[in-house]
């Protein structure tokens, strides 16, 4: 499994845009790019996923550059309920489940 | 929908003794996880369940704990005897079994070994 690496910790206030870059230097051909965010006391919960170039949904976006070696989560307007620890994870996608590798997380402290 | 249950929410015991968690996953999901975080860390994979049968048990310490799921639905996770360094959440997740899904995670349960 591809090696992670992302900022320990990033503080922003309200309203701001969040960037979280990912490195995974050695992301495989079938690796996709997961991002989870995990609050305090709660388990973690699913943000987004992408392959290649950059997909958005309702919550966040992710950036991937052609090489693949890093990404970037993007977190429009955050609130203080975006407080939270963000992981990066790289890995292939099986029917028969993904095994997610965890790191350290970013903890993103959002401020007033 | 309903979420992954987990029950207890807290536990605390003292070493040597022995604990369980119980889990019960979304209705539907074939896929079931445990892991365990250690304060500060991000979640490590204990074992993984295809339905009723173990797809991946390699970072399990299988000289203490051990986890079954009969009937490919609920699931509990033992530790016996229970160390120090156990003291962790305990989280258990969730998903379908198809490419590109998701997991669920459940709320965790907090041990704490004396």
């Amino acid at each position: 499994l591809a090696k992670t690496t992302q900022p320990i910790s990033m503080d922003s206030y309200e309203g701001q845009e969040v960037n979280i870059t990912c490195s995974h230097n050695n992301i495989a051909t079938n690796d996709y790019i997961t991002w989870y965010q995990q609050f305090p006391s709660q388990g973690p919960r699913f943000i987004i996923q992408g392959y290649k170039t950059k997909v958005t949904n309702e919550v966040a976006s992710l950036f991937i550059p052609a090489d693949r070696k890093s990404s970037t989560l993007s977190l429009p307007r955050v609130s203080l309920s975006d407080t939270a620890v963000y992981y990066c994870l790289v890995g292939p996608i099986k029917a028969a489940g993904n095994k997610l590798t965890f790191g350290g997380g970013t903890r993103v402290l959002v401020k007033p | 929908e309903a979420g992954v249950a987990q029950s207890p929410r807290y536990k605390i015991i003292e070493k040597r003794q022995s604990v369980a968690f119980w889990c019960n996953p979304i209705s539907g999901h074939a896929t079931l996880y445990w892991y365990q975080q250690i304060l500060g860390q991000g979640p490590k994979l204990l074992i993984q369940f295809q339905n009723n049968g173990v797809v991946d048990d390699s970072q399990l310490p299988k000289d203490r704990f051990s986890a079954e799921r009969l009937k490919g639905v609920d699931s509990t996770l033992k530790i016996q005897p229970a160390k120090l360094e156990d003291s962790a959440v305990y989280l258990c997740a969730s998903s379908l079994a198809r490419e590109g899904n998701e997991q669920f995670f459940g709320p965790g349960t907090r041990l704490t070994v004396l």
